[in-house]
């Protein structure tokens, strides 16, 4: 079983559609989820962060994490075409990272 | 500011063939690391360094060596490629200071290698 789980898309929305990015991890002593966006043939980049169980929100951007279920989102309100890229969730702990495998998301104008 | 660089960006190797992979960061960072990503599998750590002269395994570091010889280059070595090592790589580097910025990694453009 992977350490994290991730919906592999792809997704394909137009322009101004919420975009709901979804992730599941088996590691309870995961305190920090990432997001980190990645450009195509670019390296990840860090988008957001959140510690333990809760929501947070950065402009268009909200993630939301439910450590109950071991459950991590990321919402796109407003998409625009510029937010087409890949999306990776990243849990950790203990100075560790994981990485989900990655949805992409493609924003049609 | 150049942040995170990585030589070559692009190369092609045959099976058996040896090479480097350089990374080289101007951040100042204690931490550096080697990641290689691969389709339907995420990111996955190879080999990671805490500090100048230091290094440490990751999840898949079988077929790869590294070394730290200064704070701002990170090298990954591939002693005999193959096939199975085609990959995107990437580097990434970070702070030492708090347990986030340890988290917050700064991550190079990758190297797609493919090795025939």
């Amino acid at each position: 079983q992977k350490e994290v789980e991730q919906d592999p898309g792809p997704l394909s929305v137009p322009e101004g559609a919420i975009v709901s990015l979804n992730c599941t991890y088996s590691n309870s002593a995961f305190q920090y989820f990432m997001w980190y966006r990645q450009y195509s043939r670019k390296g990840p980049e860090l988008l957001m962060y959140t510690y333990s169980s809760g929501n947070k929100e950065d402009g268009r951007f909200t993630a939301q994490v439910d450590k109950s279920s071991k459950y991590i989102s990321l919402f796109i309100r407003d998409s625009q075409p510029s937010d087409s890229a890949t999306y990776l969730c990243s849990p950790a702990g203990d100075y560790k990272l994981s990485f989900g495998a990655g949805t992409t998301v493609t924003v049609r104008a | 500011n150049a942040g995170v660089t990585q030589t070559p960006k692009f190369r092609v190797l045959k099976t058996g063939q040896s090479m480097t992979l350089l990374c080289a960061q101007d951040m100042n960072h204690e931490y550096m690391y080697w990641y290689r990503q691969d389709p339907g599998m995420g990111l996955r750590l190879i080999h990671y360094s805490v500090g100048e002269g230091t290094t440490a395994k990751g999840e898949v570091p079988d077929g790869y060596n590294v070394s730290r010889l200064k704070k701002q280059n990170f090298l990954l070595g591939l002693e005999s490629a193959a096939p199975s090592q085609t990959s995107v790589y990437f580097c990434a580097s970070s702070y030492v200071a708090a347990r986030l910025s340890q988290l917050t990694q700064f991550f190079g453009p990758g190297t797609r290698l493919t090795v025939l």
